[in-house]
């Protein structure tokens, strides 16, 4: 089937201005995670659900940053008034299960969303 | 805090010999490491998965060992190809549950 999906795969927006991210988790994955990649980084977490409910919002930066996964299938990450420093690619991964260990928690990624705050 | 920490200088090597990457992690004990393939433009991928009671596991030209007693996580790839010149990242489960600690990566680059 298909893969983890993410619109827009960029978008270009100015500081103090909002936007929304989108991901489509694989079809049946309960454990849905956002992330945020910079430049030679790694990923960094801001948040993971488990179904509907947010089960670890620590990575989160401040509270301009929100999630919300109402079905427990689509995920939105809403960024409010944008800065520089929010630019980065975000990934959105999903997952069989959130706490198990081994192969249930093998993560599936998303080709990531570029956001460019100018 | 929970660290993993890769080498972020760029391994370099030519075609046909091992390559070989380190992941190290402080300050916790992780049950298992992860490794991950990355691409320019892309998500990361899964390769494979090495629990704190395994020593080594394989698969097909992979080889990651798990030492505990170093804290460290070593990852080959052998008779390398050109094709497997990528970004590799090591990432461990957190305290808290699902979410993923990342190290920076290292970035393979194999010359035929």
């Amino acid at each position: 089937g298909a893969g983890v999906s993410q619109t827009p795969s960029n978008k270009v927006t100015e500081k103090g201005k909002y936007v929304e991210l989108r991901c489509d988790p694989i079809s049946g994955h309960t454990a849905l995670y956002w992330y945020r990649q910079s430049l030679g980084q790694g990923p960094e977490f801001l948040i993971y659900f488990q179904g509907t409910g947010a089960a670890d919002d620590s990575g989160l930066p401040n509270d301009r940053f929100f999630a919300v996964r109402p079905e427990g299938s689509v995920s939105t990450l809403k960024i409010q008034r944008t800065e520089r420093g929010d630019s980065a690619v975000y990934l959105c991964a999903s997952s069989l299960a959130g706490t198990s260990g081994g192969a249930y928690n093998e993560q599936f990624f998303g080709p990531g969303t570029r956001l460019t705050v100018l | 805090s929970q660290k993993i920490e890769q080498n972020s200088e760029a391994l370099n090597i030519q075609e046909g010999k091992t390559a070989t990457l380190t992941c190290n992690y402080t300050n916790y004990s992780p049950a298992y490491l992860q490794w991950y393939r990355q691409d320019p433009g892309r998500g990361p991928v899964f390769l494979l998965l090495i629990r704190e009671n395994e020593k080594e596991k394989r698969k097909e030209r992979l080889k990651v060992t798990f030492d505990t007693t170093l804290k460290q996580s070593l990852f080959h790839i052998t008779a390398s190809q050109p094709a497997d010149s990528a970004t590799y990242l090591c990432a461990s489960r957190g305290n808290q549950g699902g979410k993923l600690i990342f190290g920076q990566g290292t970035e393979l680059s194999v010359k035929p």
